[in-house]
């Protein structure tokens, strides 16, 4: 089952901090997030696993809860180049094989 | 390295033709998955495979057809093309590494069918 992103669109303006949640009623090994621009392909931002700890590297961050199979992604400070789609990709349990299921995406604008 | 290579960029089909879109990748990844992407449904997989010779299907597998005689590519063969399945197809690479392993997509295949 595919799990649910909100909200579905943010506007920020430069500066401004944003939260992205990903929810699932499955239980999750793990977590991937990913941005894709307009016209171009998903683009890996990170992963997080089952057990492990929140992750994150320069102003985008996330975390993971494993009691509510539900992630967040963080992105403080944004930057004209944080717009885009923003996507979660759920896992089960293990090794994804490459089969992961998709949330259907937050659309983030950010304004000068 | 290419990365992960897709062909057609751009395809327009009348119904019920059928077409192969092509995916390669050089980073010598076991997984390969194909996805569908439509507006508000996010990405939905179609077939993916765990290695040569390996297929199996993913959440919206009619109508489509997959093989894999090599690591390298894993071509989708659409069989009789429907207006249903314009779409954008993205193809992806991963290598197995127990729930850390990144998807690498390919730049994707917009496809029209009138």
């Amino acid at each position: 089952q595919q799990p649910v992103q909100s909200p579905q669109a943010v506007i920020l303006r430069e500066g401004e901090d944003a939260v992205i949640n990903c929810s699932s009623s499955k239980a999750l090994y793990s977590v991937h997030w990913y941005r894709q621009k307009h016209g171009e392909a998903p683009v890996f931002l990170m992963i997080l696993l089952k057990g492990g700890e929140q992750k994150g590297h320069e102003k985008i961050s996330a975390s993971f809860n494993e009691k509510k199979q539900q992630s967040s992604l963080y992105l403080t400070a944004s930057q004209l180049s944080y717009s885009g789609t923003y996507f979660c990709g759920t896992n089960p349990g293990g090794t994804s094989y490459g089969k992961l299921t998709f949330g259907q995406g937050t659309i983030l604008t950010v304004h000068p | 390295n290419a990365g992960v290579t897709q062909t057609p960029k751009f395809q327009v089909l009348k119904t019920g033709q059928s077409m192969t879109l092509q995916c390669a990748q050089d980073m010598n990844h076991e997984y390969m998955s194909w996805y569908r992407q439509d507006p508000g449904m996010g990405l939905r997989l179609i077939h993916y495979s765990v290695g040569a010779g390996i297929t199996d299907q993913g959440e919206v597998p009619n109508g489509y057809n997959v093989s894999r005689s090599t690591t390298e590519d894993f071509p989708l063969r659409l069989l009789s093309a429907a207006p249903s399945q314009t779409s954008v197809y993205f193809c992806a690479s991963s290598y197995g590494l127990a729930g850390g392993e990144t998807q690498y997509f390919g730049p994707g295949t917009r496809l029209l069918v009138l």
